[in-house]
């Protein structure tokens, strides 16, 4: 069974940093584009991240370019977001989603979310 | 960027009747589209990739049609639990893999 549990969020004041994981088990996490997607309070889902397989390549939101970084660990079946400069408005849910083994497929698993407050 | 479009942003129909959601790419993105289901305080879930392909285990009454900029969602006969919000998304290889705002269905 594939799972996928993202850990890491909670409050962090603007200009804070944050890293948020997500351990994945049940496929074989090497030969998987991989994505963050986050969810404000009431609002509607967002595209912020992808990685390649082997983690060679990465693109970012304009959104949150320059500020987060996507990696991954493969020994360790673990995607990882790093997030600085956070601002009030980066506050939402963040899932870590499952790809394909290339970069035009649709997200097919989806992590339960982690909470993300930015806030003084 | 590619934008896109989803009409209406909510919808309010009767137990049995056929929905139809729509979704619209500024530039043509050949079969590059998906359809989530979220239902309150769930997660996403994937209903149907590649424009018209459905997901495992999704439920024959979802349907998607299109290809280029024009995309439909459809339900052929709404039941209770399809209340939900939905969403499409573009998925060819170039970034960002864009969103609609999403449409609420509600049960009238």
């Amino acid at each position: 069974e594939v799972q996928l549990v993202e850990s890491g969020g909670g409050l962090v004041q603007p200009g804070g940093s944050l890293r948020l994981s997500c351990a994945a088990s049940g496929f074989t996490f090497s030969s998987y584009w991989m994505h963050w997607v986050r969810q404000a309070p009431g609002k509607g889902l967002v595209w912020v991240s992808r990685i390649n397989s082997d983690g060679s390549s990465t693109s970012y939101a304009d959104s949150v370019k320059g500020r987060f970084t996507i990696s991954r660990d493969n020994a360790k079946n673990t995607l990882y977001l790093q997030m600085n400069s956070l601002r009030a408005e980066d506050t939402a849910v963040y899932y870590c989603a499952r790809g394909g083994r290339i970069a035009a497929a649709a997200l097919d698993y989806w992590g339960q979310g982690t909470l993300v407050t930015v806030s003084s | 960027d590619i934008q896109m479009t989803q009409s209406p942003s909510s919808l309010s129909a009767s137990v049995g009747d056929r929905v139809t959601i729509t979704c619209r790419a500024s530039q043509g993105i050949s079969n590059y589209l998906a359809w989530y289901q979220q239902k309150p305080g769930k997660v996403p879930k994937l209903l149907i990739y590649a424009a018209s392909t459905l997901q495992s285990g999704v439920p024959s009454r979802f349907s998607g049609s299109g290809s280029g900029t024009d995309f439909t969602l459809t339900i052929s006969s709404l039941q209770p639990e399809d209340v939900a919000t939905y969403y499409c998304q573009k998925y060819n290889s170039a970034p960002p893999y864009t969103f609609g705002q999403g449409t609420k269905v509600e049960i009238k």
